[in-house]
Parts: C-alpha cells; sequence; structure tokens
C-alpha cells in the first residue's frame, strides 16, 4: 500500500513569483509519481509523470518536479506564476507492479495566485 | 473525440433514494475507476475495472455497486443513498499495461444527499 502528503492545502503568492508545492509519498515498493491540476468546476488534468529515467520532469505551463528517492519527495515548481495557474493541483502515486495500477492521490494543494 | 463522458452534472437525491451516475469512454481503454472527491481529503478510489466483466473494489467501495458489461461503459450505482455520499464523483479511464498509468478524467458528477 502506499500514501501520498501534500504538506500544504492552501499556498498563496502574488503573479510573477516563484512556486513550489510539497509532496511526499510512502511506498514498500517502486512507484510512479504524477502530478494532476483541477481547474474550477473541471476534472483532472494530467501536469507531468515521472516513471523512470532522469529524475527532473518537465510538464505543461513551465511546471516541473523533481523525484527524490531518498527523501521519497516529488515537489511541484515554477519560476513565475500567472493569474491562470490558480487551481487545486494534487500529487499521485501508483505502485510500477501492481495488476491494477491504481492511483493513490493526496489531499491537494489550493494554489491561489494573487495580482 | 469525447474522452470521459460523465451524466448527470448535477444531482440532488433523498436520503433512501436510488441512482446511477452514467461513464462513457470512446477510447477504447481497458481500465475505468470511479472516484469520489471531498474536500481535504483528495480523490478516493471507489471501484475500479480492467476490462469487460471485471470489477474491483477500491478504498471506499461501502454503498456503492459497479458493473462493466462492455468496454465503453462503466455506471455506478447507490441502491440507497446517505447524506455522508454527498461528493462530486469523477469517472477516469486508461490503457493497461507497463507504465500506461495516466488517466483521463470526466468532469465531475456532483451529488447532493437530503
Amino acid at each position: 500500500a502506499q500514501s501520498v502528503t501534500q504538506l500544504d492545502s492552501q499556498v498563496p503568492v502574488f503573479e510573477e513569483a516563484p512556486v513550489e508545492l510539497r509532496c511526499n509519498y510512502s511506498s514498500s515498493v517502486s512507484v510512479y509519481l504524477f502530478w494532476y491540476v483541477q481547474y474550477p468546476n473541471q476534472g483532472l488534468q494530467l501536469l507531468l509523470k515521472y516513471l523512470s529515467g532522469s529524475t527532473l520532469v518537465k510538464g505543461i505551463n513551465g511546471f516541473e518536479a523533481e523525484f527524490n528517492k531518498s527523501q521519497t519527495s516529488f515537489h511541484l515548481r515554477k519560476p513565475s506564476v500567472h493569474i491562470s495557474d490558480t487551481a487545486e493541483y494534487f500529487c499521485a502515486v501508483s505502485a510500477t507492479k501492481h495488476a491494477g495500477n491504481m492511483l493513490t492521490f493526496g489531499g491537494g494543494t489550493r494554489l491561489m495566485v494573487k495580482p | 473525440n469525447a474522452g470521459v463522458t460523465q451524466t448527470p452534472k448535477f444531482q440532488v437525491l433523498k436520503t433512501g433514494q436510488s441512482m446511477t451516475l452514467q461513464c462513457a469512454q470512446d477510447m477504447n481503454h481497458e481500465y475505468m475507476s470511479w472516484y469520489r472527491q471531498d474536500p481535504g481529503m483528495g480523490l478516493r478510489l471507489i471501484h475500479y475495472s480492467v476490462g469487460a466483466g471485471i470489477t474491483d473494489q477500491g478504498e471506499v467501495p461501502n454503498g456503492y455497486n459497479v458493473s462493466r458489461s462492455t468496454t465503453e461503459d462503466f455506471p455506478l450505482r447507490l441502491l440507497s443513498a446517505a447524506p455522508s455520499q454527498t461528493s462530486v464523483y469523477f469517472c477516469a479511464s486508461r490503457t493497461t499495461g507497463e507504465g500506461a498509468n495516466v488517466l483521463t478524467f470526466g468532469a465531475g458528477s456532483r451529488l447532493t444527499v437530503l
């Protein structure tokens, strides 16, 4: 079984400032890691994923995340945010060898970008 | 390409009523799943299916039934609704196999049980 902890439920930030959304996971097996974004009144969209290879993963809209196996973290970063980045962000994990590959989600972080 | 389509978008029920949330996908995905989203709890898996005729329980299956008679459809049934089932429900699908973990989500169904 695995679990995901998103350490901040809300992150307020001014436009054009950098932001980091934190994610830590727990698992006894190898995992795949994901960040999804949910804009108001919409479903979730994939932002980026880590399956293997380079630990620095680049996603859409200028976001990137770094997989740190020793710290079991997968923090999401953006060097300069826009008002349009206001949304809820979910970190998720799945075991690489599970037949159903079920995704386990964190509680979400609401990013609020202020002008 | 419609992706994952959920109906209805909104529903209000009284305690004890039954209803079915519909989910259809046109991507020929083997894997389909239902999640519920509650504030501060992220998304929790209710039921999932890895193919037609095969279903299994997720993290919070109590009070919900599913069936998978075709590849395209995966309805979620509430047999006797309770206020604790007030939530936003998301259907999601993907292909199966090694590395194929990217879920495509529907737009959600907001259910209120009075």
